[in-house]
């Protein structure tokens, strides 16, 4: 298994602002995802973190308004950048660990006013 | 176009058993999976299956028939706690797990 944490937990941002969402592991992950979930929906993966180069993303998402960094295999952060109402969201860190495991960190429930 | 389909919400009672149904149609398959995700929580692994047949893991055990694009979910002796929303996914020849939409157990006493 593995243990994730996500930075911050929770947030309120304004309008245009950029917020910054890290996620650490507790041991060395090749496979990282970020997720997002709009409320009583089900998950939409946004990009895959790959560690020592750019992050793949999903249709429909962009690295203008999400960065993603990966500088090592236990980290990585994700950037929501010039955030809109549309943007308030939880967003998941993920990992997987083996053929068949993956794991998710608690979420950053973000805001958007 | 990928697709995953499972129902909305379900009723069960304390005690009981329930069966969540999970079907798919997917670019390839990679196994499929099982995640539990209680309300304002980050979804939590149950199960895996990738060859046809049952997984028994305590009280849940799920099944996959590969050629009906089918899965289901059986949760018995039911608690409580077990209420939650149930997610299905399907990896897909692209190693992409797909979602569905998850179903909103409620357990009544």
């Amino acid at each position: 298994s593995a243990v994730i944490s996500q930075k911050p937990s929770r947030d309120i941002c304004q309008r245009g602002t950029s917020l910054t969402i890290q996620c650490q592991v507790d041991s060395q992950v090749t496979m990282m995802f970020w997720y997002r979930q709009q409320p009583g929906q089900s998950l939409t993966l946004i990009a895959t973190a790959n560690q020592g180069s750019e992050a793949t993303y999903e249709s429909g998402f962009v690295i203008d308004k999400f960065p993603i960094s990966r500088p090592n295999l236990t980290f990585s952060t994700l950037t929501v950048s010039n955030m809109s109402p549309e943007d308030s969201s939880i967003y998941l860190c993920s990992v997987g660990t083996s053929e068949y495991e993956q794991y998710f960190g608690p979420g950053t429930r973000l805001t958007v006013t | 176009g990928q697709n995953i389909d499972q129902p909305t919400e379900m009723t069960a009672t304390e005690g009981a058993i329930v069966q969540i149904n999970c079907t798919y149609q997917t670019s390839g398959f990679n196994g499929l999976f099982w995640y539990q995700q209680h309300a304002g929580e980050a979804p939590t692994f149950l199960s895996y299956n990738v060859l046809d047949g049952l997984e028994e893991k305590g009280r849940f055990s799920s099944f996959l028939s590969r050629s009906k694009g089918y899965s289901y979910l059986l949760l018995k002796e039911l608690q409580m706690k077990d209420s939650a929303s149930y997610l299905c996914a399907v990896r897909d020849s692209n190693y992409q797990l797909i979602w569905g939409a998850g179903t909103k157990l409620i357990i009544k006493p």
